[in-house]
């Protein structure tokens, strides 16, 4: 069954530096997220992405954040200058019409 | 905005019995759609279940069925024949017609007895 890849795992960062989580939704997907989990709390959305383009995006996804569909296979979400409270699982996850969302396994960010 | 709400923070369960988890929201609009996600030990997201608002019928999955109430605005998910690989986190969310964000509730934890 196809399914959402997320790379790196884990990833640890010092504050201030920026990060690149790296995705690769399923191939015949039309709608590209990220969504986020700090430990304990709720999951948060924080993008969605459609025809290259940002359809929505949270309160949270700021000027620090941005996405990118660099090739025909990737999504990124890049943190431009990391804060300790970005410290999450970043999930990256795809549709084909948003109606029935394929997550990854997630990405354990932490910042030091 | 809307929110969905899991007042049960934990439930437990004896294998091979049925269990009910609960799951209240909010919100103005009259179509929208309801899911329950499973979240195990790894932490990867499964989609369990989905409703559709317009469709009066329960949806269900092999062991898995929801109690869909639009009026009370409820959405609960019944698991029957409980088993150990259902221990997870539970999450409810909701999606309104018009985007395609999924607002998540706080989540149940469901374990599983031997």
């Amino acid at each position: 069954e196809p399914e959402v890849t997320q790379t790196p795992s884990h990833q640890v960062t010092q504050m201030g530096q920026e990060v690149i989580l790296r995705c690769v939704p399923i191939s015949n997907h039309l709608y590209f997220y990220w969504y986020r989990q700090i430990l304990g709390q709720k999951v948060e959305f924080l993008v969605s992405f459609y025809n290259n383009e940002i359809s929505e995006k949270s309160e949270i996804f700021d000027d620090q954040f941005s996405v990118e569909r660099p090739d025909g296979s990737n999504f990124t979400l890049k943190i431009r200058s990391t804060k300790l409270e970005d410290s999450a699982m970043y999930f990256c996850a795809s549709s084909v019409r948003g109606e029935k969302l394929f997550f990854g396994s997630g990405t354990q960010l932490s910042v030091l | 905005a809307q929110t969905v709400t899991q007042s049960q923070p934990e439930m437990s369960v004896q294998e091979a019995e049925t269990v009910t988890l609960s799951c209240t929201y909010d919100t103005s609009e009259s179509d929208y759609y309801l899911f329950w996600y499973k979240q195990p030990p790894s932490r990867q997201m499964i989609l369990v279940i989905r409703q559709e608002a317009y469709k009066q019928q329960n949806a269900t999955e092999n062991r898995f069925s929801v109690n869909f109430q639009k009026a009370a605005k409820s959405f609960s998910l019944k698991i029957s024949d409980s088993q150990l690989g259902d221990a997870a986190m539970y999450f409810c969310a909701y999606r309104g017609n018009a985007g395609n964000m999924l607002t998540f509730g706080g989540g149940t934890r469901l374990m599983v007895k031997p």
